[in-house]
């Protein structure tokens, strides 16, 4: 067990809805990460939240939005779904963000969109 | 961004040492070198990382080249539960000292019994 805290574990929803990701990070980790999973694309880095701010974004879409709130737990928004957005999303946390630091994964949300 | 290169696929047989490969000729002076793996329907893991020195622990040794344009994951006897994806990764200091985790395609490790 990781420590970091992924719900829902498994979510089916249909094109064109939205959906909320909830990530709960280990205990006194600032820094949140989260990363996309797709067959055919591999772990894509998506964006990092520090202490509640954003600190770093890779390939997030615009459809796509992230939150981290002062308890330190973190959102990701997906909106007006897509096929291709179904995979697997990962959280993960580090103490703060730093580059010598390792990352504790989730267990991931595995979305499918029909 | 520096970049890494792995195989895409490696064996080995259950109990022999196994020697993963990574190659980041275009590594700078503070990029750390992590390794992490995923196993099958899991998140990833992290197992070892290092800068300079060659680094053991619990699960695995770390052999990073002296010009550290490469390194090598070291697992001393593969069991059943090693079969995963290995990761090898390079924590990028960005000019805003931002920093991420950014993850390539990895080699898969087939154990056989």
């Amino acid at each position: 067990d990781s420590g970091v805290t992924q719900t829902p574990k498994h979510l089916i929803t249909a094109t064109g809805q939205r959906v909320t990701l909830r990530c709960s990070p280990r205990s006194g980790d600032l820094s949140v990460y989260w990363y996309q999973q797709s067959l055919d694309q591999g772990l894509q880095f998506l964006i990092q939240y520090y202490n509640g701010e954003e600190r770093a974004k890779g390939n997030i879409l615009e459809r796509f939005s992230a939150q981290q709130f002062p308890d330190l737990h973190s959102e990701l928004n997906l909106s007006s779904l897509e096929l291709g957005d179904s995979a697997l999303y990962f959280c993960a946390s580090s103490e703060q963000g730093a580059r010598d630091e390792e990352a504790f994964f989730g267990q991931g949300t595995r979305l499918t969109v029909v | 961004d520096a970049k890494t290169t792995q195989p895409n696929s490696m064996e080995s047989n259950e109990e022999e040492p196994v020697h993963l490969p990574c190659n980041h000729s275009t590594i700078s002076g503070t990029d750390y070198i992590h390794w992490y793996r995923q196993l099958p329907s899991q998140g990833p893991e992290y197992v070892i990382h290092g800068l300079t020195s060659n680094v053991n622990n619990r699960m695995a040794s770390l052999a990073i080249a002296e010009d550290r344009k490469s390194s090598t994951l070291i697992l001393h006897r593969a069991t059943l539960r090693d079969a995963a994806v290995y990761y090898c990764i390079l924590r990028d200091f960005m000019k805003t000292s931002y920093d991420k985790v950014i993850f390539g395609p990895g080699t898969s490790l087939s154990v056989i019994p």
